[in-house]
């Protein structure tokens, strides 16, 4: 069984300053995909961002990159310009492979202050 | 707007009571997921259906069930339930494409047993 760890429960960051969230998991799976889920206050789940494992290349979208370093199973997300509405729980999570179901990490409450 | 609904948004019942909740999956997509986010358990799958057959089982306990029927939606039934059932509750839906990584959640069915 996969097993996603954050290992950070709570974060704050200043406006337009950069954070980056960890994300540590376990699997004996070759073929996966890693993301990043925003829940803001509203409770909507929002994809930030996605990862395939077999790709070297980091994914970006926007403000929103990751860190993916498959050996040592680490998958952090930076963001940059952090921006008010940031604020949010973010949560890491690992799928078999396409198609799958999502095993999430247990989140990390980030607070952006102005 | 993800493009799935549940219904309803909010649910107040007593201790023993069975409640059911619904899911429209968004057009074209065959996969159906549900989710349970909870204080103290997080983010768990509980089941996925895939054009009418069940697909997966997680942490899905016997006194749940679900379905999904010819038209795609889903319902999942939770019966004698107990305080500790008090959750948000998430339907997931994803196209049936190979290859189909993202899932895409409703705004979620609050449920609290009183």
């Amino acid at each position: 069984a996969q097993t996603v760890t954050q290992s950070q429960p709570e974060m704050s960051v200043q406006e337009a300053e950069t954070v980056t969230l960890s994300c540590t998991y376990d699997t004996s799976e070759s073929n996966y995909y890693l993301f990043w889920y925003k829940q803001p206050p509203s409770r909507q789940m929002i994809l930030v961002i996605r990862q395939e494992a077999y790709k070297q290349q980091n994914a970006t979208e926007n403000r929103f990159s990751v860190n993916f370093q498959k050996a040592a199973k680490s998958f952090s997300l930076k963001i940059s310009d952090s921006q008010l509405g940031d604020t949010a729980m973010y949560f890491c999570a690992f799928m078999k492979g396409a198609g799958n179901m999502l095993t999430f990490g247990g989140g990390t409450r980030l607070m952006v202050k102005p | 707007d993800s493009g799935v609904t549940q219904t309803p948004k909010h649910l107040i019942t007593a201790t023993g009571q069975r409640v059911t909740l619904r899911c429209s999956p968004r057009s074209g997509d065959l996969s159906v997921y549900w989710y349970q986010q909870s204080l103290d358990q997080g983010l768990q799958f509980l089941i996925q259906y895939y054009n009418g057959e069940e697909r997966a089982k997680g942490n899905i306990l016997e006194r749940f069930s679900a379905q999904q029927f010819p038209d795609l939606h889903s319902e999942l039934n939770l019966s004698s339930l107990e305080l500790g059932d008090s959750a948000l509750y998430f339907c997931a839906s994803s196209p049936p494409a190979q290859g189909a990584t993202e899932a895409f959640f409703g705004q979620g069915t609050r449920l609290t047993v009183v």
